[in-house]
């Protein structure tokens, strides 16, 4: 299975500046296809999981554009430019190149 | 707008069984995979089983295989999870989610899950 690693677990931020999280894969997530198959996910207090980028680097549907996405290969990287309150919550990065689907850890962004 | 409604958590006894639902709208159930997922109490996210729009194939993780059975009955737009011989490790929110078909590695809706607990 591949083993995805999250630093740090966790972070706190002050409103307005930029925060990192760092990614890591026990093997590369570029797709034969072209693709890279790297997700992140944001978990809001007391919900479920929503999609925030796909592929690395794209965002999804409604997705703040301060929030980012890079990487290859198996180092990949999520930054929020300007960390807003409601941005706190658990972040997790997961494979979507083979199964078993795999998670990091999770990634607890407060607010100081 | 796509929703996603989990139901047939609940305590259960060790070695007991239960059958999880997933409802589904707001979109064409019947082209999507669809997947489970699992939370544990304050722990982090596992994937637990897929399975094809027409639920011709099946995936599982090592955990629950043997024991858990996906399946969906696509004329009423739902999505099952039986779920068998269960142990206190199976203990978690369960979530459904619906393949991204933009970048179908991932889910791009998910519930807000189900509890399931399971206790001796």
């Amino acid at each position: 299975d591949i083993v995805m690693t999250q630093t740090p677990l966790s972070l706190s931020v002050t409103p307005g500046q930029p925060a990192s999280i760092s990614c890591k894969s026990t093997q590369s997530l570029l797709h034969r296809n072209g693709k890279t198959y790297l997700y992140w996910y944001l978990q809001k207090p007391g919900q479920s999981p929503q999609l925030l980028i796909y592929e690395v680097s794209s965002r999804f549907s409604g997705v703040p554009d301060r929030f980012s996405g890079s990487g290859s290969g198996t180092d990949f990287t999520l930054k929020i430019s300007r960390v807003e309150a409601e941005d706190v919550g658990v972040y997790y990065c997961m494979q979507g190149i083979n199964l078993p689907r795999t998670f990091g850890q999770g990634t607890k962004v407060e607010i100081k | 707008e796509v929703q996603l409604l989990e139901s047939g958590g609940g305590l259960v006894q060790t070695g007991g069984s239960l059958r999880l639902s997933c409802a589904a709208s707001g979109f064409t159930f019947s082209s999507y995979a669809m997947t489970w997922v699992r939370q544990a109490p304050g722990k982090g996210v596992e994937w637990v089983s897929s399975l094809t729009d027409s639920g011709g194939t099946t995936h599982y993780a090592d955990s629950v295989k043997g024991r858990f059975t996906i399946s969906r009955d696509n004329p009423k737009n739902t999505l099952y999870l039986q779920m068998n011989s269960l142990r206190a490790e199976d203990t978690a929110i369960y979530y459904c989610a619906k393949l991204y078909a933009s970048s179908p590695g991932g889910s791009d809706f998910w519930g807000q899950g189900t509890l399931v607990t399971v206790s001796s």
